[in-house]
């Protein structure tokens, strides 16, 4: 099964400067791989996603890169903000199934 | 967009009872609904995928006669802790795919934090 590794587990930034969370998968008939953001208690909401046909996609500061072959793909703020800091999850799949999601990673952005 | 409405959203139990949990989805239909379990500071852990008018399955380790999961409809999933003890409490959150209409989205309801004493 899909086994998905998430770097690093905690993380600081200094707001405005950029953040950057690397995740790595194992499967590689997944496809389909979404971020996820969550606040304390609350549910997890879709920030970004990117399919495997895709390299890099970019949504205002957030972005995202595929690399299939080394089975990696990275998330990236830029211009970070207070509200940005939560949890954000990894997650790999394929079409129309369930994710599995990295362990996660608690971002800090310090004003 | 797509909506989950998920049901209670905390619940305090004594041990010994157990305690029923909704999944609707409110303006779509689900086919397919997830439950996952989260422990305080770890990632969504799944439990089971329900699947409307079939039997759950359930991920390795989940007890499935202590978790009950029925999907009777395409808008509704409940999922019922049996016998719960302290050890059950967590936090629940159940999410959905929107049914045929080719997305790969999974949208998730509030959750549902439990506290078994």
């Amino acid at each position: 099964g899909e086994n998905v590794e998430q770097h690093p587990s905690t993380l600081s930034v200094q707001e405005g400067d950029s953040a950057v969370i690397k995740c790595t998968y194992s499967d590689s008939a997944s496809n389909y791989f979404p971020w996820y953001k969550q606040e304390l208690g609350k549910r997890p909401q879709l920030i970004i996603d990117i399919r495997s046909n895709v390299g890099e996609k970019k949504d205002q500061r957030i972005a995202v890169t595929l690399n299939k072959t080394a089975k990696h793909f990275s998330l990236h703020i830029t211009e970070t903000q207070p509200e940005d800091s939560a949890v954000y999850f990894c997650a790999a799949g394929s079409y129309g199934q369930n994710f599995v999601f990295g362990p996660g990673t608690r971002l800090s952005v310090l004003p | 967009g797509a909506v989950v409405s998920q049901h209670p959203s905390w619940v305090i139990c004594k041990s010994g009872t157990s305690v029923k949990i909704e999944c609707r989805s409110l303006d779509f239909q689900a086919t397919t609904m997830f439950w996952y379990r989260q422990f305080p500071k770890q990632s969504l852990m799944l439990m089971a995928t329900s699947n409307e008018g079939s039997k759950a399955t359930y991920e390795q380790g989940v007890e499935k006669d202590k978790f009950l999961i029925n999907h009777a409809s395409l808008t509704l999933s409940t999922l019922t802790v049996t016998s719960a003890h302290p050890e059950d409490s967590s936090f629940y959150i159940c999410s959905a795919i929107e049914r045929d209409t080719g997305a790969n989205v999974l949208t998730f309801g509030a959750g549902s934090r439990l506290t078994v004493l």
